[in-house]
């Protein structure tokens, strides 16, 4: 079992509506979460990071954490074609180091 | 301030070569980690140093692959006699903090492509 799960997609959204992306782990020692984006050719960029349960809000985005259900999302409000892209979640896990597992990434396209 | 930088972007080898990829990580940052994604894949980790200590390298696939930093900033991901498994992209991360800090963001580079023929 991965780590790190998410939906492959593709998810399509029309222009203006919100996108959810969804991502469950299976460590329980899982202790901070992120989200990138990836362009198709072009390498993971940050979007946010969460390490507490609840919400947290930047711009258009907001990062959900549910620990106790293993799960993290993320919402995008007010979708753009600019934000048709692959979204990676990418866990770290407490006492395994600092490196990051991903998630094999959501294709999502918004339609204008 | 500039970004993680790699290079080169695009690399082809013949099997059996050796490669060598270079990545120079933001200015200050304690953290370097190299990852590997295939396509269609998240990317996978590799190993990670902390200024010049090479302290996780348990992601290298074989003992064909081998990493350095030795002065703390630049590092190279070196692989030996390329096999075509090894075509991938390349990507390196930089990160401010050290082991014992709490997770600190990690900022990836453009990556490298590389194709072994």
């Amino acid at each position: 079992q991965k780590e790190v799960e998410q939906n492959s997609g593709p998810l399509s959204v029309p222009e203006g509506a919100i996108a959810s992306l969804n991502c469950t782990y299976s460590d329980r020692g899982s202790q901070s979460f992120f989200w990138y984006r990836q362009y198709s050719g072009k390498s993971p960029e940050l979007i946010m990071s969460i390490y507490s349960n609840g919400d947290k809000e930047d711009g258009r985005f907001t990062a959900q954490l549910n620990k106790a259900s293993q799960y993290v999302s993320l919402l995008i409000r007010d979708s753009q074609p600019s934000d048709s892209a692959t979204y990676l979640c990418a866990v770290n896990i407490l006492n395994t180091g600092n490196q990051f597992y991903f998630g094999t990434g959501t294709s999502l396209t918004v339609i204008p | 301030g500039a970004g993680v930088s790699q290079s080169p972007r695009y690399k082809v080898a013949k099997r059996g070569q050796d490669v060598a990829l270079r990545c120079d990580p933001i200015s200050g940052h304690v953290s370097l980690f190299w990852y590997q994604q295939a396509l269609g894949q998240g990317p996978e980790f590799l190993t990670y140093f902390q200024n010049e200590a090479q302290l996780d390298k348990s992601g290298l696939p074989s003992d064909r692959f081998f990493a350095e930093r030795p002065e703390g900033s630049v590092s190279t991901l070196k692989i030996q006699r390329t096999q075509q498994e090894d075509s991938a992209v390349y990507l390196c991360a930089s990160s401010l903090g050290g082991t014992g800090d709490f997770p600190y963001e990690q900022y990836f580079g453009p990556g490298t492509r590389l194709t072994v023929t």
